[in-house]
């Protein structure tokens, strides 16, 4: 079985803060790690993923993630906040096992403070 | 540019009457995912093709259908929506099982039953 729990459904941070969204997973497997982000009325785009190999991944915008496997945890950051950063993130987990679809934490609104 | 597009991307229809929406994808993705996500929540699976192999997801109601007449596209039809329906809906898709790589999400269809 395997579950995102992603802590604070919404966080705001003013324009030039840094944004830390949290996530952590449970999978018996070793996990596939993936954030998502979502503007008003679009589908979800890929920001970055953990898979194997280094435990710090950078995606786009500027963000980055790390895969902590003692904390079961994959939280996102961005050094420095930018308006256009306001959306919805979704942490999702999958894994190797064969029939395990892409499960989502319930998502975090990110706001942004001029 | 290789993509996965869903039509219309809003659509308004009444309690009762029948509706389908479409799902095309450029990508030759073996595997094709549609999503119900209702306000301020996380993407819910309904069900996926793998190739023609459809396979449902338990607690996808039984007024929800879905035909993939080929690779390319796939729809979903509802054929009594209820108000409770009013969501968005995403198509996704992913190579083989996409377990490593994510899947590719369309920009949605805003679906309202009124």
């Amino acid at each position: 079985a395997q579950s995102v729990t992603q802590l604070g459904s919404h966080v705001s941070v003013s324009e030039g803060a840094l944004v830390l969204l949290r996530c952590n997973y449970s999978s018996s497997v070793p996990p596939y790690l993936f954030w998502y982000v979502q503007y008003p009325n679009q589908g979800l785009q890929l920001l970055l993923k953990y898979t194997t190999g280094a435990t710090l991944v950078k995606g786009i915008n500027g963000f980055e993630a790390e895969f902590k496997k003692s904390e079961t945890s994959f939280h996102l950051t961005k050094p420095s906040a930018h308006m256009s950063d306001a959306a919805e993130y979704f942490c999702a987990v999958t894994n190797n096992n064969a029939g395990n679809m892409l499960t989502f934490g319930g998502g975090t609104r990110l706001m942004v403070k001029p | 540019d290789a993509m996965v597009i869903q039509n219309p991307r809003y659509q308004v229809t009444q309690f009762g009457k029948p509706v389908t929406l479409s799902c095309s994808q450029t990508l030759n993705h073996n595997v094709m995912y549609w999503y119900q996500q209702k306000s301020s929540q996380a993407p819910k699976l309904l069900f996926h093709y793998y190739d023609k192999d459809f396979n449902n997801e338990a607690d996808t109601p039984d007024n929800f259908q879905s035909r993939r007449p080929n690779t390319s596209f796939c729809f979903l039809d509802i054929r009594s929506p209820g108000l409770g329906d009013t969501a968005m809906y995403l198509c996704a898709t992913s190579s083989g099982r996409g377990r490593e790589e994510g899947y590719t999400f369309g920009s949605g269809t805003r679906l309202t039953v009124v």
